[in-house]
């Protein structure tokens, strides 16, 4: 059990677009997810917290315009990158926290590569 | 405020041989503690937590890790080294009263046969 799931796996998109990229718990309700960054050979710095029926909480630095999250059901977040450029070329991954968030384990999706071209 | 230290970039070892990853944290009330394995272009798979009982945690695929609450430290260790091991590896904490782990920047291992 726990699985979370992230669609698309790799996205190739044009600067100025926009992309999303989802991410599902598949086999449990997560009433909290959260979405980070990671550059290549570096850690992963958390972007947003978000919660179902609520908004985002972001960190320091993220810019929420910019990088639009939606938590619209217990089993879904989706994370959508505005206006895109080369410099959000990342390694954008999702983790989904089951039960009292304050004692609740994270799983973690697979990642979702975008290059922005 | 809570924070990671992983002070070796990367680690090298020869299959067979016991392994050690360092970590050590800081928070300012109970620690959880996690250690996480990444593969290239994938995301993280969890390996093992501490959060309150036995010092001694054991988690997937042989590896164990000691809680040391004197010396701040969570190390991971495995007994004996697999090439297939060779991957990165990450400490993370939460203090008990937040939600948000914070990850130590990784440990690449390198498993020689």
């Amino acid at each position: 059990g726990a699985v979370v799931s992230q669609h698309p796996s790799w996205v190739i998109c044009k600067s100025g677009t926009s992309v999303k990229i989802e991410c599902r718990s598949l086999d449990f309700q997560a009433t909290t997810m959260f979405w980070y960054r990671q550059f290549p050979k570096q850690s992963l710095m958390l972007m947003a917290t978000s919660n179902e029926g609520s908004k985002a909480t972001y960190e320091q630095g993220v810019e929420k315009d910019k990088f639009l999250i939606n938590h619209a059901s217990l089993t879904l977040s989706t994370l959508t990158v505005t206006s895109a450029h080369p410099e959000d070329s990342s390694f954008y991954i999702c983790s989904a926290a089951r039960g009292q968030v304050y004692s609740a384990e994270q799983y973690f999706g697979p990642g979702t590569r975008l290059t922005v071209t | 405020a809570q924070s990671v230290a992983q002070p070796e970039d990367q680690v090298n070892v020869a299959e067979g041989n016991p392994l050690t990853v360092k970590c050590t944290y800081s928070v300012s009330g109970n620690p959880y503690l996690f250690w996480y394995v990444q593969y290239p272009n994938r995301g993280l798979q969890f390996l093992l937590k501490y959060i309150t009982g036995d010092n001694l945690v054991k988690g997937s695929y042989g590896f164990e890790a000691e809680f040391n609450k004197s010396q701040t430290s969570f190390h991971l260790k495995k007994p004996s080294a697999l090439v297939s091991d060779s991957a990165l590896y990450f400490c993370a904490v939460r203090d008990q009263g937040y939600s948000t782990l914070t990850f130590g920047k990784g440990t690449m291992l390198l498993v020689s046969p």
